[in-house]
C-alpha cells in the first residue's frame, strides 16, 4: 500500500513565522502535490512537483513555496504565515501518467 | 482550466434511503474521474474511479457511479445508505492535458441519521 506521511497532524504558528510542512511517500512516486482544504471550497492545488527539483504552481501558490530535494520528500513552506493561511493542508503523490492520487492524513495549521 | 461542480453541499438522509450525489466537470477531452471519501478524522480515501470502458463503475462499500460523457457528469449513487456512510464526499477530475493534476469539487457533506 502507498503510504503518504505528513510530519504533523496539528500545528499552531504565529503570524509572520516561517512554517515548514513536510511530506514523505514510500512508493517511489514521481508526482507529489500540496493541496489546501477549506469548507465549501473542496481541495485547491497549491503546488505540484513531477520530479526532483522540479515544481509547478497550482491554482493558489501565493504566499507559499515548495522544495523537493529528494524524490520521496516534498516540503511546503509558508514564508511569512498569515491568518488567512489557517487551513487543512493535504499532501498527495501519484505515478507519472496516472492521475490517481494517494493522500496523507493532513496537517491542520492554525495561524494566530 | 477544468472546474468541478458538486450540486449538494449538505445532504441529510435516514438509514436505508437511497443516495445520489451530483458531479459535473467543465470540459471534455481525456479525463479520469474519481470519487474520494473523507470520514470524520480520517484521511481522504479513494471510493471509486473511472478511466475507460464500462461507464457504470462499482466501488467499495456498495457505491457506484455512472459516467455520462454527453453531460460531463459522474454522479455517485448508493441504493441504501448506512449510518457509517456519514462523511464528506469529493468528486475529482484528472486531466492529462493539465499535468495529471486532480481538480476537486467543493465536496458534499453527508449525514445519515440512524
Amino acid at each position: 500500500d502507498v503510504k503518504v506521511t505528513q510530519s504533523s497532524r496539528y500545528l499552531v504558528k504565529r503570524t509572520g513565522e516561517k512554517v515548514f510542512l513536510e511530506c514523505v511517500q514510500d512508493m517511489d512516486h514521481e508526482n507529489m502535490f500540496w493541496y489546501r482544504q477549506d469548507p465549501g471550497l473542496g481541495l485547491r492545488l497549491i503546488y505540484f512537483s513531477y520530479d526532483v527539483k522540479m515544481k509547478e504552481k497550482g491554482d493558489i501558490p501565493e504566499g507559499y513555496s515548495v522544495s523537493r530535494e529528494k524524490k520521496e520528500r516534498f516540503s511546503l513552506i509558508l514564508e511569512s504565515a498569515s491568518t488567512n493561511q489557517t487551513s487543512m493542508y493535504l499532501c498527495a503523490s501519484s505515478l507519472p501518467g496516472n492521475t490517481e492520487a494517494f493522500f496523507g492524513q493532513g496537517t491542520r495549521l492554525t495561524v494566530v | 482550466a477544468q472546474s468541478v461542480s458538486q450540486h449538494n453541499h449538505h445532504v441529510i438522509l435516514s438509514e436505508a434511503a437511497s443516495l445520489e450525489l451530483g458531479c459535473n466537470y467543465s470540459y471534455g477531452g481525456t479525463v479520469n474521474l474519481f470519487w474520494y471519501v473523507q470520514y470524520p478524522g480520517q484521511h481522504l480515501q479513494l471510493l471509486l474511479k473511472y478511466f475507460s470502458g464500462d461507464p457504470l463503475v462499482k466501488g467499495i462499500k456498495g457505491f457506484e457511479a455512472e459516467f455520462i460523457k454527453s453531460k460531463f457528469s459522474f454522479n455517485l449513487r448508493k441504493p441504501s445508505v448506512q449510518w457509517s456512510d456519514t462523511a464528506e464526499y469529493f468528486c475529482a477530475v484528472g486531466d492529462y492535458n493539465a499535468g495529471n493534476m486532480l481538480t476537486f469539487g467543493g465536496g458534499t457533506r453527508l449525514m445519515v441519521k440512524p
